[in-house]
This record gives C-alpha cells, sequence and structure tokens, in this order.
C-alpha cells in the first residue's frame, strides 16, 4: 500500500497570495515528482528530485518552486498564484530500486485561482 | 525522444462488454510498460506492468502484453463493470539517462453504463 500526502485536496484562492503545496510520503523513497494535469487529462512533469538537497525542472516550464530538505517532504511553492495556475497538482515517488521505475502517487490537490 | 500514443476517449461500453484501449509507444532500448487507473477525484494508481518483451502484465482482470515487435502494449479486459469508469494512462520507463521518468500517453476515458 502505497503512502503518500497531498494538502490541501482543494484550494480556492485569489490572484496574488502565495500558495504552498504539501506532499509527504512514508515510504523512505529518494526519487520524487511534481506534476500538472490539464483539464483534457494530460500529464506534465514540472518538478522532480533525486534525494535531498537535488531538484530538478521537469519537461514542462512553471512559474512554482519546489524544495527537498528532508526524504520525506517535498513541497511547491507559487510565490504569486494568477488564474494560469489553475490545475490539478499530482505528487508521485519512486524508489531507487523500483523495477521500471514505478511511481506512486498521492491524491492530488485541485488548485483554483480566481 | 521517447513517446507513447494511446487510443484517444472516451470510451463508452456497456457493462460486461469488452474492452480494448491500444497503446503503441517510441522508446530507445528496452522500456519498462506500465497502465495507470485514475478514479474520479484520485491520483494515479499503477494497474499493471511488464518490464520485458513478451511478459504479460495482470490485474483486477485487465490485461496487456509488451509487443516489442509491434511496439504495443495494449490495454484489454474481457468483461467490464461499472466500477471500471475511470481515466487510463499507458506509460514508460526507458531507463539510461532518462530512467527518473515516465512517458505518458494523454488517457483515455472510459464509461461503463449499467
Amino acid at each position: 500500500e502505497a503512502d503518500i500526502y497531498q494538502t490541501p485536496r482543494y484550494l480556492v484562492i485569489g490572484t496574488g497570495k502565495k500558495i504552498t503545496l504539501e506532499c509527504s510520503q512514508t515510504m523512505g523513497h529518494d526519487k520524487m515528482y511534481w506534476y500538472q494535469q490539464d483539464p483534457g487529462m494530460e500529464l506534465h512533469l514540472i518538478h522532480y528530485s533525486y534525494g535531498v538537497n537535488s531538484t530538478e525542472k521537469g519537461d514542462l516550464s512553471s512559474e512554482s518552486t519546489v524544495s527537498r530538505i528532508r526524504t520525506e517532504h517535498f513541497p511547491l511553492t507559487l510565490e504569486s498564484a494568477r488564474p494560469s495556475h489553475t490545475s490539478q497538482y499530482l505528487c508521485a515517488s519512486s524508489p531507487w530500486t523500483s523495477g521500471g521505475n514505478e511511481q506512486f502517487f498521492g491524491p492530488g490537490t485541485r488548485l483554483t485561482v480566481l | 525522444g521517447d513517446s507513447v500514443t494511446q487510443m484517444e476517449g472516451p470510451v463508452t461500453l456497456s457493462e460486461e462488454a469488452f474492452l480494448t484501449i491500444n497503446c503503441t509507444y517510441t522508446a530507445t532500448g528496452y522500456p519498462s510498460l506500465f497502465w495507470y487507473v485514475q478514479y474520479p477525484g484520485e491520483g494515479l494508481q499503477l494497474l499493471l506492468k511488464a518490464t520485458k518483451a513478451d511478459d504479460k502484465g495482470s490485474n483486477k482482470g485487465f490485461e496487456a502484453t509488451y509487443r516489442k515487435e509491434t511496439t504495443s502494449f495494449h490495454l484489454e479486459k474481457g468483461s467490464v463493470q461499472v466500477s471500471d469508469s475511470a481515466v487510463y494512462f499507458c506509460a514508460l520507463s526507458s531507463g539510461g539517462g532518462s530512467n527518473y521518468k515516465l512517458t505518458f500517453g494523454k488517457g483515455t476515458l472510459l464509461t461503463v453504463n449499467p
């Protein structure tokens, strides 16, 4: 059973606010990821991390930033939210030894910026 | 680069009908292949996987066979249920320099009517 948590599950916020989306996993996985899922369902990798103090940008450019100070925690921050940031954000993790790079996903945060 | 092309939806079936969702891929080397499922309001869950040619992944009545000669990994189920209604994603992990990530197809929405 995968144990990866995201909070909040839903967030409605005004333009210009700073927000942090939380992601935590209790599996001790080194690799963690953030995806943005558009209304058409397609997934876009926006950030990933190989381990503590490692962060990289993904395939889709994003104004968000991430940090990885602890293995289990991989928060995503938007300094100034805009309506274009409205989306579903999914966090995932994967162990180094996983056969074929299987990823475990959290339930997602649905962000709406007014 | 790596890519996954899956059958566009939406797909609507009656309960107990046979399901096929086509998936083909382009990748360097010998990728691992996955099917993920996303139920409404949730994150992605691994449905099944195959890590080498001719392997068959199976779970919950779903099956897919890794066909290297046709670069395909089609998802099948003999008799769908209303509870199978979800979005299905085909994905690959090609290893090597890109082994940190999964490449996803665009997703196929399946609706099963009673």
